[in-house]
């Protein structure tokens, strides 16, 4: 069975800074997407950004990348330039590429923004 | 386009009683899942269809069961409430496989469900 760990259960970051949210997971498979979804107060899950197993080339998403090292099974987020509407609740999630689309979920990190 | 939408919005039951909760799935979305988020964890997977037929389904017992339409509409159904079931159950919806791509998964705003 697929496990997502998230181990930082609260991050903070100045605005305008960078910070970095960690994740680690463990799999059988070699082919596999990779997700970091953003939780807001308001409950609804955003998709931030999707990483490919197969593709070496981290993904950027404008302030979002990804830091995927495959062989460590570590895919960290970064967040540059950190604005207030980041503040939310962050979850890596794992997909197999093949068969059904479930999604396995870590328990997230609550990342704060500091004026 | 409307995006994934869910109803009720929140809800109070009984230990013991049945709730279905309903999901509109996005415009042209064939797929839909079913999480369950406990306060303070990640979502689980309850199951997930496609085209009307379950595709795979998590670690839940048959008390909770569901249903796609043929607009890919669903609903999601758990009999005999227990307090444990009390959570956030979001619904997903995507246009599924094309090939050997896989489309992401968006999410509706959730129903608040509490047993007490």
């Amino acid at each position: 069975a697929q496990t997502v760990t998230q181990s930082q259960p609260e991050m903070s970051v100045q605005e305008a800074e960078t910070v970095t949210l960690s994740c680690t997971y463990d799999t059988s498979e070699s082919d596999y997407y990779l997700f970091w979804y953003k939780q807001p107060p308001s409950r609804q899950m955003i998709l931030v950004i999707r990483q490919e197993a197969y593709k070496q080339q981290n993904a950027t998403e404008n302030r979002f990348s990804v830091n995927f090292q495959k062989a460590a099974k570590s895919f960290s987020l970064k967040i540059s330039d950190s604005q207030l509407g980041d503040a939310a609740m962050y979850f890596c999630a794992y997909r197999r590429r093949w068969g059904n689309e479930k999604l396995t979920f870590g328990t997230g990190t609550r990342l704060t923004i500091i004026p | 386009e409307t995006g994934v939408t869910q109803s009720p919005t929140h809800l109070i039951k009984t230990r013991g009683q049945q709730v279905t909760l309903r999901c509109s799935s996005q415009s042209g979305h064939n797929t839909v899942s079913w999480y369950q988020q406990a306060l303070g964890q990640g979502p689980q997977f309850i199951f997930q269809y496609y085209r009307e037929e379950e595709n795979g389904r998590g670690n839940f017992p048959p008390r909770f069961s569901g249903l796609q339409f043929p607009n890919y509409s669903s609903e999601l159904n758990v009999n005999a409430l227990e307090l444990d079931d009390s959570a956030l159950y979001l619904c997903a919806s995507s246009l599924g496989r094309q090939g050997s791509y896989s489309y992401e998964q968006y999410f509706g705003p959730g129903t608040r469900l509490t047993v007490t």
